[in-house]
């Protein structure tokens, strides 16, 4: 079966770069989240788009944006990196309906910031 | 004070031993919950949602206790591919049934 998919699966940026991570949801998904996961801390949720419209917003800095295309693949922009960017970026999917909301994740984006 | 709270472990167990993890969440209005595992720098999966009444699946049962926010995880007869982050799930908490909040998840680790 189609799982998410992420890309790059890793990524080096120096200080004041940008990134633009990439997410391609479970076909017929229409809701794309994105989560950050700090070494040793839980993901954190960032964003989500539903029908390539913004739903929620989490701790996504004001450095970071998003967006989701007509296609619902979603990017993750980022720019004037900073060390503590560094981290594990997942994107997830669901197709709302299901009646507990279940997310399935991409394997993720390691972003490393020097 | 976090709103999933996870036991932290880390849980050491020998094979065949049975184990259980356990989880509170601080907002009543929460709506739905699940158990995620997530090997190291992995992608979290789901494994189980949670239900009132509890269920089962294989060696794992989840209960939930809404009365007391508590949740809970037990695997019985552990196998070494158990070893894993355990991840407490919940959604609803802050506002939107869209954002799953994670706890910060039991580490467990069956040994030989």
């Amino acid at each position: 079966a189609a799982g998410v998919i992420q890309s790059p699966r890793h990524l080096i940026k120096e200080k004041r770069e940008t990134a633009t991570l990439k997410c391609y949801p479970i076909p017929r998904h229409d809701t794309v989240y994105w989560y950050q996961q700090g070494p040793g801390q839980d993901p954190q949720f960032l964003i989500s788009f539903y029908e390539k419209m913004q739903s929620d917003k989490g701790s996504i800095p004001d450095r970071f944006s998003a967006q989701q295309f007509s296609d619902y693949h979603s990017e993750l922009n980022m720019s004037s990196l900073e060390l503590g960017d560094s981290a594990l970026y997942f994107c997830a999917s669901s197709q709302p309906g299901t009646g507990y909301e279940k997310l399935f994740f991409g394997s993720g984006t390691q972003l490393s910031v020097l | 004070r976090k709103e999933v709270e996870q036991d932290p472990g880390p849980f050491n167990v020998p094979e065949g031993a049975t184990v259980a993890f356990n989880c509170t969440y601080s907002n009543s209005a929460s709506q739905s919950f699940f158990w995620y595992r997530q090997d190291c720098r992995k992608e979290p999966k789901l494994l189980m949602s949670v239900y009132s009444s509890g269920n089962e699946d294989g060696r794992f049962t989840a209960q939930l206790n809404r009365a007391s926010q508590y949740i809970s995880l037990l695997i019985r007869d552990s196998k070494l591919s158990d070893s894993a982050t355990y991840l407490c799930v919940v959604t609803g908490t802050s506002g939107s049934a869209r954002q799953l909040t994670f706890g910060s998840g039991t580490q467990l680790t069956v040994l030989p």
